[in-house]
């Protein structure tokens, strides 16, 4: 199937430092999802972005649809205690998701005290 | 509350046996899937089934078996065939064309 190379595989950053993460593939997608997993839960949509160049905030979170439609990135400002967990991208390609996503293998954001 | 409900939470597996993890939704949505994460991967797909009494396989579907005879339900069954069944399975559905949402997980462990 289809690879999503996602980067990087951890982060360990400081409360109130912005992060920055990224996905990139060697095939076009339709629309780039961000997911967030907490320990023990399934991945709850973080932002979703359907169109080549769009650029979306939920909040602190800011992602945004690469013009090539091959690589998307979110960033997380002034990163508080409760944003540590595994950030996953997910693509669609053009079935339209109704046979699955492709996903990354995600980031481990770890915040230090 | 709408939403997708998996059970049980955790669950094990003896040698030889056939385990069914649930799967059950009330959010209306037609589209459901299986996938399973194992530590430091992304998720993988194993079944989808777009309709009622159809499914189709996914990346890794050797040793697994599903059924959809209701729209809100899609169980999966983990069988004897499949050697490494230990991993985090997670349930997921949408509307055709719109970003799946996830179950809570259950966590399959070998005794």
């Amino acid at each position: 199937g289809q690879q999503l190379n996602q980067s990087p595989q951890s982060m360990f950053i400081q409360e109130g430092e912005d992060v920055s993460m990224n996905c990139t593939s060697s095939s076009i997608f339709n629309t780039w999802l961000w997911y967030k997993q907490d320990p023990g839960e399934g991945p709850v949509l973080l932002i979703a972005l359907y169109k080549a160049g769009e650029l979306t905030s939920n909040g602190r979170l800011t992602a945004q649809f690469g013009i090539t439609r091959k690589d998307s990135f979110l960033n997380i400002s002034a990163s508080i205690p409760s944003d540590v967990g595994i950030y996953f991208c997910a693509g669609v390609g053009a079935g339209g998701g109704a046979d699955g996503l492709t996903f990354g293998k995600g980031t481990h954001l770890i915040i230090q005290p | 509350d709408g939403g997708i409900t998996q059970s049980p939470k955790y669950l094990f597996r003896k040698e030889g046996q056939n385990v069914t993890l649930s799967c059950e939704q009330n959010l209306n949505h037609d589209a459901m899937y299986w996938y399973r994460q194992d530590p430091g991967q992304g998720l993988r797909l194993i079944y989808y089934s777009q309709i009622v009494n159809d499914f189709q396989k996914g990346d890794i579907a050797e040793g697994y078996s599903v059924s959809r005879e209701k729209k809100e339900s899609f169980p999966l069954t983990v069988t004897s065939a499949q050697k490494n069944p230990t991993a985090f399975y997670l349930c997921a559905s949408s509307i055709v064309s719109q970003p799946q949402h996830f179950g809570d997980g259950t966590r399959l462990s070998i005794l």
